[in-house]
């Protein structure tokens, strides 16, 4: 079990520049969830993928944001012209479910996060 | 909408005092619930969980009951250890997906 891996672990960028940020969770897991946290936040609820379907987006991912998961497998999250509210820690986080199952599915395991700061 | 509120940090105990972190929920329906730990330096990790009414979580000498006619599900531990020192992150959910809903988190510094 080789874990959720995030890359980078820490993104410096200037405002306006744009960003891609890279998870590749578990290689049996199917679910795929991105969130955010800012400091001193609990993380929130960015975006989640079944398999390669992207099936609920949060009211936070604007349209400057866009995340994909062409094969089922590794996730790419992209923000196009970063601002000064984007600096946060983005988490993944996979998960082993099959539809039906109900919130008793198997518990998310998280990567260690990117770390973007706008500058 | 559905969120998690837990008290206030940071909490600062001394080795093998007695620790509670209270949290309290505000959802429909019956969520699973769930406390996750963050170490310094390191990734969010699942504590414990419980997914029913009365259930009791347990994992490293930590416990929380789920207590759905207080919407609490508080995390105690009898004897912490300066190794316990993190942020803790109540947390709810309740979609067919999991989509986890967190509290604020609750930092504590457990000195020698």
């Amino acid at each position: 079990d080789t874990g959720v891996s995030q890359d980078p672990r820490h993104k410096i960028t200037k405002r306006g520049q744009n960003v891609t940020f890279r998870c590749d969770p578990i290689s049996e897991h199917n679910r795929l969830y991105w969130y955010r946290q800012t400091l001193g936040q609990g993380p929130e609820f960015l975006t989640y993928f079944q398999n390669e379907a992207q099936l609920e987006k949060s009211r936070l991912l604007s349209d400057r944001f866009s995340a994909e998961r062409p094969k089922g497998s590794f996730s790419t999250l992209e923000i196009q012209r970063t601002e000064q509210g984007d600096s946060a820690m983005y988490l993944c986080a996979s998960s082993l479910g099959n539809p039906g199952q109900g919130a008793r599915g198997q518990p998310q395991h998280f990567g260690d996060g990117t770390r973007l700061s706008i500058l | 909408g559905d969120s998690v509120t837990q008290m206030e940090g940071p909490v600062t105990l001394s080795e093998e005092a007695f620790l509670t972190i209270n949290c309290t929920y505000t959802a429909t329906g019956y969520p699973s619930l769930f406390w996750y730990v963050q170490y310094p330096g390191e990734g969010l990790q699942l504590l414990l969980k419980a997914t029913k009414a009365d259930d009791k979580g347990s994992n490293k000498g930590f416990e929380a009951t789920y207590r759905k006619e207080t919407t609490s599900f508080h995390l105690e531990k009898g004897s912490v250890q300066v190794s316990d020192s993190a942020v803790y992150f109540c947390a709810l959910s309740k979609t067919s997906y999991d989509k986890v809903i967190f509290g604020p988190g609750t930092s504590l510094s457990v000195i020698p």
